[in-house]
């Protein structure tokens, strides 16, 4: 049974330049969701996809979008990258209207802009 | 607003011991899951814990458990014979509960402890 898949795993890019990173959800779950974590941080929610819509966002600029596809995999978006935007983003999957539940996490995106 | 405050930075405890991981959190909600996750070296985000806010007893998985006291809104994890494994970030975390017992919503995080585990 497969996990959260994300890809890739490194990533180096530099200031202003666009960036997609992708993420596959554990078999069997509909819903992810993206949080960025900055070095030393705990993650931040970025925002949630369920059936290829915007479910629920986070405290970030619309420099940061999303999508879904039907397969339920997603992607995050980033535009006119800056320094601060270096963080581990990881993606998150679970089945929508359970109850409460743990989120499963991929082991992440590391990305760098310099 | 939901917030989630972990105040140790950093914890050391002897290879067998037990441990506590300080975790303290403020909600307007009536109702509020709060998880625990382990995050080593690697950066995968391990699930550890639940407790909800409603549950009446302190949850319970194997060598983990959480020390939920709801007046003082506080929810610490103990580790009961720490082992070498154990060592990385440990982060606490909350989740807001629909009606119906559902959940949707975002996680918010703690600024995480690091563990290490001396031999």
């Amino acid at each position: 049974d497969a996990g959260v898949t994300q890809s890739p795993t490194h990533l180096i890019k530099t200031r202003g330049q666009q960036v997609t990173l992708r993420c596959s959800p554990k078999s069997g779950h509909d819903t992810v969701s993206w949080y960025q974590q900055a070095l030393g941080q705990g993650p931040q929610f970025i925002f949630q996809y369920y059936e290829e819509e915007e479910r629920q966002r986070g405290n970030f600029p619309d420099r940061f979008s999303g999508h879904q596809f039907p397969n339920y995999s997603s992607e995050l978006n980033v535009n006119a990258l800056l320094l601060g935007d270096s963080a581990l983003y990881l993606c998150a999957s679970s089945l929508w209207g359970l109850p409460v539940q743990k989120l499963f996490f991929g082991s992440g995106t590391q990305l760098s802009v310099l | 607003a939901q917030k989630i405050t972990q105040t140790q930075p950093g914890m050391f405890v002897q290879e067998k011991e037990a441990v506590t991981l300080d975790c303290t959190y403020d909600t307007s909600d009536p109702s509020y899951g709060l998880f625990w996750y382990k995050q080593p070296s690697s950066g995968e985000m391990i699930f550890l814990i639940y407790q909800g806010s409603y549950d009446q007893q302190n949850a319970t998985e194997g060598r983990y458990s959480l020390n939920f006291q709801k007046a003082r809104k506080s929810a610490n994890l103990v580790i009961s014979a720490s082992q070498l494994g154990d060592s990385a970030m440990y982060f606490c975390a909350m989740r807001e509960i629909q009606a119906g017992g559902t959940s949707y919503g975002k996680l918010t995080f703690g600024q995480g402890t690091i563990l290490t585990v001396h031999p």
